[in-house]
């Protein structure tokens, strides 16, 4: 089955800086990357995805860059805010496939 | 008001108990899935279901079985609960498994003594 990569485990960065989290797969039939954030004792949430025929996709401060030919893909908070600091996982799905995969999470701290 | 709901919420349990860990959804999703979650393994895939009676297993299924009678509700049972089932438990529903947004629940923290 499909594999997940996820570094780094765990990242600290100045608040108002950027974060960047990279992810990396194996197969690829994979077309869907979600990426789901877990506050201290919450669930995980989808804070945004992008499927296999877009490269970049932007929601307010987060930025998915998708790069099938290197089988990679990242997630960019810009001017990193308390509120970012979480779990952030990354995952994929293959077609075909029924379910996700998941890497196995970035600790992201952001530091005052 | 779209949820996931779990109960219950912390389970304290001995060794070789049996636990029953449910989950409902009032989102009438087909999918439901539940997982584990352990610090440094992320979140691994322990069943899913795509309807009623209408299950498989994922990535770490062994020792670990699930019930779905209703399209909302999905069940987690552990016969002989060991001490390394000791966990954080999520149950998850999407609509469908292509390109679907999962919606988590609360999670149940089980320790097994």
């Amino acid at each position: 089955g499909e594999q997940v990569e996820q570094l780094p485990s765990i990242l600290r960065v100045q608040e108002g800086s950027s974060a960047s989290i990279n992810c990396s797969y194996e197969d690829s039939a994979s077309n869907y990357f979600p990426w789901y954030k877990q506050e201290p004792g919450e669930n995980p949430k989808l804070i945004i995805d992008i499927r296999s025929n877009m490269e970049r996709k932007q929601i307010q401060e987060l930025i998915v860059l998708l790069d099938k030919k290197a089988k990679r893909f990242s997630l960019h908070i810009t001017d990193t805010q308390p509120g970012d600091s979480a779990m952030y996982f990354c995952a994929a799905h293959t077609e075909g496939a029924d379910r996700l995969t998941f890497g196995k999470g970035t600790q992201l701290i952001i530091q005052p | 008001d779209m949820k996931v709901t779990q109960m219950p919420r912390y389970l304290i349990k001995r060794m070789g108990e049996n636990v029953l860990l449910e989950c409902g959804q009032d989102m009438s999703h087909e999918t439901m899935y539940w997982y584990r979650q352990d610090p440094g393994l992320g979140l691994q895939l322990i069943y899913i279901s795509y309807d009623v009676d209408s299950n498989s297993e994922g990535d770490i299924p062994k020792g670990y079985r699930v019930s779905r009678k209703k399209r909302e509700h999905f069940s987690l049972i552990l016969d002989s609960a060991k001490t390394n089932q000791t966990s954080v438990y999520f149950c998850a529903s999407s609509q469908g498994q292509n390109y679907a947004e999962q919606f988590f629940g609360p999670g149940t923290r089980l320790t097994v003594l």
